[in-house]
């Protein structure tokens, strides 16, 4: 069983429409990331996370260390969004990611 | 932060050949790291490549296969030998350093998309 796990694996929208992704994981961890992939392969970062909640522009991600698992909001969706969005931790032992096996978007103007 | 470029961006390679993947940074950091990408899937480390130390597989990698290079701070080599159609994937590199970041943050490359005929 993979130590990080992502829902949905794919996901389909209309323009403008809220977006949830979701990231459960099992281990200790002393961080937690939100990548973005788009199709040419690169990856971006979008937030790292220990505790809380974090906002930047139209993205919102939130932890629950309780419960071991993290959501990644999209308010207001646009195509530009569609992307393969990825979940990694970095566990208690050291800097090296740990990763979910990624939630692929697609926004329908 | 880091920018990480990557050479070649793309490639077209026949079975059997090699290709040696360059990644270069726009500061020093310790560590770099090189993943693999099979198509539909999510990301698998192949190594850790710090510098002035062999470099570290991970289980299921070897040596021979995915010769790693480190010369210097910015610099970083992966080499795929002997290729079948089953090493077709993204390849990724990332760096890590407290210079450029938080001791948990990677940075990552633009990748290399290999397809091996």
């Amino acid at each position: 069983k993979n130590e990080v796990e992502q829902s949905p694996q794919n996901l389909t929208a209309q323009e403008g429409e809220f977006i949830t992704i979701n990231c459960s994981y099992s281990v200790g961890i002393s961080a937690l990331h939100w990548l973005q992939q788009h199709p040419g392969g690169g990856i971006v970062s979008l937030f790292m996370l220990s505790s809380g909640k974090k906002k930047h522009g139209r993205l919102i991600a939130t932890i629950n260390i309780q419960e071991k698992h993290s959501s990644l909001h999209i308010t207001a969706s646009h195509p530009r969004d569609s992307a393969v969005y990825i979940c990694a931790v970095n566990k208690n032992t050291g800097n090296q990611f740990y990763f979910g096996t990624g939630t692929s978007l697609t926004v329908i103007p | 932060s880091a920018v990480i470029s990557q050479k070649p961006s793309r490639d077209i390679c026949q079975r059997g050949t090699s290709l040696t993947i360059q990644c270069q940074v726009d500061s020093q950091v310790t560590m770099m790291f090189w993943y693999r990408q099979q198509p539909g899937q999510s990301l698998t480390l192949i190594a850790t490549a710090n510098q002035g130390s062999e470099a570290t597989y991970e289980s299921g990698f070897v040596i021979d296969k995915f010769p790693i290079s480190r010369p210097n701070l910015t610099f970083s080599t992966l080499t795929v030998s002997n290729m079948s159609p089953e090493d077709s994937s993204i390849y990724l590199c990332s760096a890590s350093d407290r210079r450029i970041g938080s001791y948990n943050e990677q940075f990552f490359g633009p990748g290399t998309r290999l397809t091996v005929l």
